[in-house]
């Protein structure tokens, strides 16, 4: 089956404790990217790549990190989380490099809260 | 102007009603406009999209209008359903798919 997965779904930590959030899809696409999801905001893009190693700044960059060594895996990486980062994350991923397609299908989000 | 401006924030429609949802954009270079649907607990998955060179585009109960001199589009949800309860997303794509705020949407049965 087609998807994109994230782990782990729900996590509670503290401020300063790093965590990574996992994300990989299944069906080769190039494209891949973050979002957070707040009340009232919509969906604000973190990071996205445009395909292996090549990574770069959305929206709402600061205080994130990600890699991409492989084409199926994008993790992101809070290094020093504070509460302000709590919110529901979403990660995403597209066939087209280049530029972002506009289909883009959505892993089933982790809600995390940064006490 | 990367933004698009998406209303009303939240909508209530009697069952068999139909919802419409507006947005705006600014910037013309924007060539591919999708909307989202996210249910509660999942990630939000397209539902409909449509290109700046036609007018509408149906897909069973859900049409976009597209007003290119008025830099607008919107969703209409003909027959709506209590299934149709969730949150709604436009967007607009240039080199990146900027996202409009969300509209809540309720079908009251």
């Amino acid at each position: 089956e087609a998807q994109v997965t994230q782990n782990p779904r729900y996590l509670i930590t503290v401020t300063g404790k790093k965590l990574t959030v996992t994300c990989s899809q299944n069906m080769n696409h190039e494209y891949m990217s973050w979002y957070r999801q707040d009340p009232g905001l919509g969906l604000r893009q973190i990071y996205y790549s445009m395909n292996v190693e090549v990574t770069d700044k959305g929206d709402v960059p600061e205080g994130y990190k990600v890699s991409r060594k492989e084409k199926r895996n994008f993790p992101l990486i809070l290094e020093s989380p504070s509460p302000n980062q709590t919110s529901l994350y979403f990660c995403a991923s597209s066939i087209t490099s280049g530029r972002a397609d506009g289909a883009q299908y959505f892993g089933p989000g982790t809600r995390l809260t940064v006490l | 102007q990367q933004q698009v401006k998406q209303s009303p924030q939240s909508l209530i429609v009697q069952k068999g009603g139909i919802s419409i949802i507006n947005c705006a954009y600014e910037n013309t270079a924007f060539d591919y406009f999708p909307w989202y649907q996210q249910f509660p607990g999942k990630g939000p998955a397209l539902l409909i999209a449509i290109r700046p060179d036609v007018s509408e585009k149906k897909e069973g109960r859900f049409t976009i209008s597209f007003n290119k001199s008025a830099k607008q589009f919107s969703l209409h949800i003909m027959d709506s359903q209590p299934g149709d309860s969730a949150t709604y997303f436009c967007a607009a794509l240039n080199y990146q798919l900027i996202w409009g705020a969300g509209t809540k949407l309720i079908i009251k049965p």
